[in-house]
């Protein structure tokens, strides 16, 4: 079965600096894998997603990840943070369901805080 | 266009009562489906609809009724509510073709006493 972890429920970074949040998936296939943010007591909002070739993506917000197949990871990027980027971040990966519906797996989520 | 919308934001039930949560699209996405969300879980999948006329289970089904009479109206219905049940759901569409992206309404808060 398709799955994606984030290991880590909470990430700190100082405003400026540069930001990971980490994603693996488990996936029979090519995997089609998407990030979203979450702002508070709001709807998942789409960042990007990765369905093949190159291996960096670029997003909304200035996001960016890096599919990297032989470590099955898919991190969120951005090279400097804002207080704004302050929000749960959501991995996901596509699973074929059925009758054809293309669901999304969702990770856990990691909430990404930025201090001034 | 207004996107996926979900009415209503917030909702108090008490153990037993019924409900219907109501998503609307005007996208004119083919796929719906409808998702809660916990703490520590992510997003999980409830129901979904490849089209007018047409629905399936998704992950957590039991206690949940869906319709889909129109393309652009997707409800949500608790028969019976229970305190599990307290969760924020969110309606989400997409076009046909898997690989686009899934747009989300801005969730129902539900709390059942």
């Amino acid at each position: 079965a398709q799955s994606v972890a984030q290991p880590e429920d909470q990430v700190n970074v100082a405003e400026g600096n540069p930001l990971t949040v980490k994603c693996t998936y488990s996936v029979s296939g090519n995997p089609y894998l998407f990030w979203y943010v979450q702002y508070p007591n709001r709807g998942l909002q789409f960042l990007l997603k990765y369905i093949t070739g190159d291996n960096l993506v670029k997003g909304s917000y200035g996001f960016e990840a890096e599919f990297n197949k032989s470590q099955t990871s898919f991190h969120l990027k951005k090279p400097s943070a804002l207080v704004s980027d302050s929000a749960l971040y959501f991995c996901a990966v596509r699973d074929r369901f059925s009758g054809g519906y293309n669901k999304l797996i969702f990770g856990a989520g990691t909430r990404l805080a930025v201090h001034p | 266009n207004a996107g996926v919308t979900q009415t209503p934001k917030f909702q108090v039930l008490k153990t037993g009562q019924s409900m219907t949560l109501q998503c609307a699209q005007d996208m004119n996405h083919e796929y719906m489906s409808w998702y809660r969300q916990d703490p520590g879980m992510g997003l999980r999948l409830i129901h979904y609809s490849v089209g007018a006329g047409i629905t399936d289970q998704g992950e957590v089904p039991n206690g949940y009724n869906v319709s889909r009479s129109t393309t652009e109206d997707f409800p949500l219905r608790l028969l019976s509510a229970a305190p599990s049940q307290t969760s924020v759901y969110f309606c989400a569409s997409s076009y046909y073709d898997s690989k686009e992206t899934q747009y989300f309404g801005p969730g129902t808060r539900l709390l059942v006493l």
